[in-house]
């Protein structure tokens, strides 16, 4: 069976500082992979796809960045992480014609 | 842009059924109907999908409107695990098609 995981599962870190948030996908191949952000009492905004390693599209412009060195691997990165960074980040993978999959998510705070 | 539009919340009687709508009124005729459950600090739990049939799985049952403008999830008997909000997404089956979550339902079950 198909499992996603995220680490880590909390993070405090200081306006100005860098971040990286991993996502990784097991007993799957060549899956879609996704980052979302959810804000406090919002609903959730897609931020990254990638339809393939080293394949990124953005739907908003911001201050992240993401990455697929590997097909199960989805980094998400900042270098100067700002205070509208905070929220819960979510990954989650799907293949073609089924359903997304969602991991447990990172909450970041940003202070 | 999420395609869908969902009542801000709703109440429901413990072991009584939970009848969600969503309307979809711009639908595509390869977009499917997913529905999603988030408990609060989770990620997403996958619930439903469908085309133009009705569907029933084990959680929920799915009822599309003949000129796919509209469905309904039913939860057929409630339970306080159940409280969550629940999301309605229009996308089409190809990995090309992305996901947009609007701000769903707040389903309150209530003892």
């Amino acid at each position: 069976s198909q499992t996603i995981h995220q680490w880590p599962a909390t993070l405090v870190q200081p306006v100005g500082s860098p971040l990286s948030l991993e996502c990784t996908v097991e007993g799957t191949s060549n899956p879609n992979l996704y980052w979302y952000r959810q804000a406090a009492g919002r609903g959730l905004q897609l931020l990254f796809y990638s339809v393939g390693i080293g394949q990124i599209s953005s739907e908003v412009p911001q201050n992240l960045s993401a990455s697929r060195p590997q097909d199960r691997q989805f980094i998400l990165s900042s270098k100067k992480l700002l205070l509208s960074d905070s929220g819960f980040y979510l990954c989650a993978w799907r293949r073609q014609y089924n359903e997304q999959f969602f991991g447990p998510g990172t909450r970041l705070t940003v202070l | 842009d999420a395609k869908t539009t969902q009542p801000p919340s709703m109440d429901c009687a413990e072991g009584r059924a939970a009848n969600l709508p969503c309307n979809h009124s711009t639908i595509s005729g390869n977009e499917y109907v997913y529905w999603y459950r988030q408990i609060h600090s989770q990620g997403p739990q996958y619930i439903i999908h469908g085309l133009k049939n009705n569907e029933t799985n084990e959680m929920a049952s799915l009822i599309i409107t003949e000129d796919r403008k509209s469905s309904t999830l039913i939860l057929p008997h409630a339970t306080l695990r159940d409280t969550a909000v629940y999301y309605c997404i229009v996308a089409g089956a190809g990995t090309g098609n992305q996901f947009y979550f609007g701000t769903g339902t707040s389903l309150t079950v209530i003892p």
